[in-house]
């Protein structure tokens, strides 16, 4: 059956950077592309970026552009995210989310890891 | 960006009850919309894309429609296990954007 399986919590300083990793199985990996999305403690979604494995390509939001490296291991079928500059506000969960990516449709979100939660504390 | 609105932000509502949630986005979206369930301390569940379609394994109580801006989240005949926390999503451009969420709650 297809998992998501990602990296532990993770503790790190102010200004330090942290990869969070999201090993994916029971599937083709280069088949599918991969979004990262975070939730900040009591808050809602959001989206950081995506990577397409097959094509080694990665679209990060605006937000996060020359803070976040979205990228992926296709002989480890693992995609990562590593974020950096930390500050408080990125103590969040952490999700990488699997994109059914078919020929003609525009790839949409199916399975979702089960989170890693990066706390950011001085 | 693309706003994405959802409503109410919370509802309560008893077992057996049919439930609707609105999201309402900023711009047209070519109904590239998708709902979420989340429960207290868990992963997001995917349930629906292209705002009608049903993701596997997900049960027909959840129905999804709409077009354009305004789409709706459709869950018959509640049961204890749906009390959650749902969010629609907009994939149609980048960055995407998910609405604040609805909580549905037992009344």
């Amino acid at each position: 059956q297809v998992q998501l399986v990602q990296s532990g919590a993770e503790v790190k300083k102010p200004g330090s950077s942290v990869k969070v990793s999201c090993k994916a199985s029971g599937a083709t990996f280069t088949s599918y592309t991969f979004s990262w999305v975070r939730q900040a403690p009591g808050q809602g979604l959001e989206w950081m970026g995506r990577v397409i494995p097959i094509l080694d390509i990665a679209n990060d939001a605006p937000k996060f552009q020359g803070r976040v490296a979205i990228t992926a291991d296709k002989s480890t079928s693992t995609a990562y995210m590593e974020l950096s500059s930390l500050r408080s506000e990125d103590t969040a969960v952490y999700y990488c989310v699997r994109e059914v990516a078919v020929a003609g449709v525009v790839p949409y979100f199916d399975y979702w890891g089960q989170g890693t939660l990066v706390t950011v504390s001085s | 960006d693309i706003q994405m609105t959802q409503s109410p932000s919370s509802l309560s509502a008893s077992v057996g009850d049919r439930v609707t949630i609105t999201c309402r986005a900023s711009q047209g979206i070519n109904n590239y919309l998708a709902w979420f369930q989340q429960k207290p301390g868990k992963a997001p569940k995917s349930l629906i894309y292209a705002a009608s379609s049903l993701q596997s394994g997900v049960p027909s109580k959840f129905s999804g429609s709409g077009s354009g801006t305004d789409f709706t989240l459709t869950i018959s005949s509640l049961q204890p296990e749906d009390f959650a926390t749902y969010y629609c999503q907009q994939y149609d451009s980048y960055p995407y954007t998910f609405g604040q969420g609805t909580k549905l709650e037992i009344k």
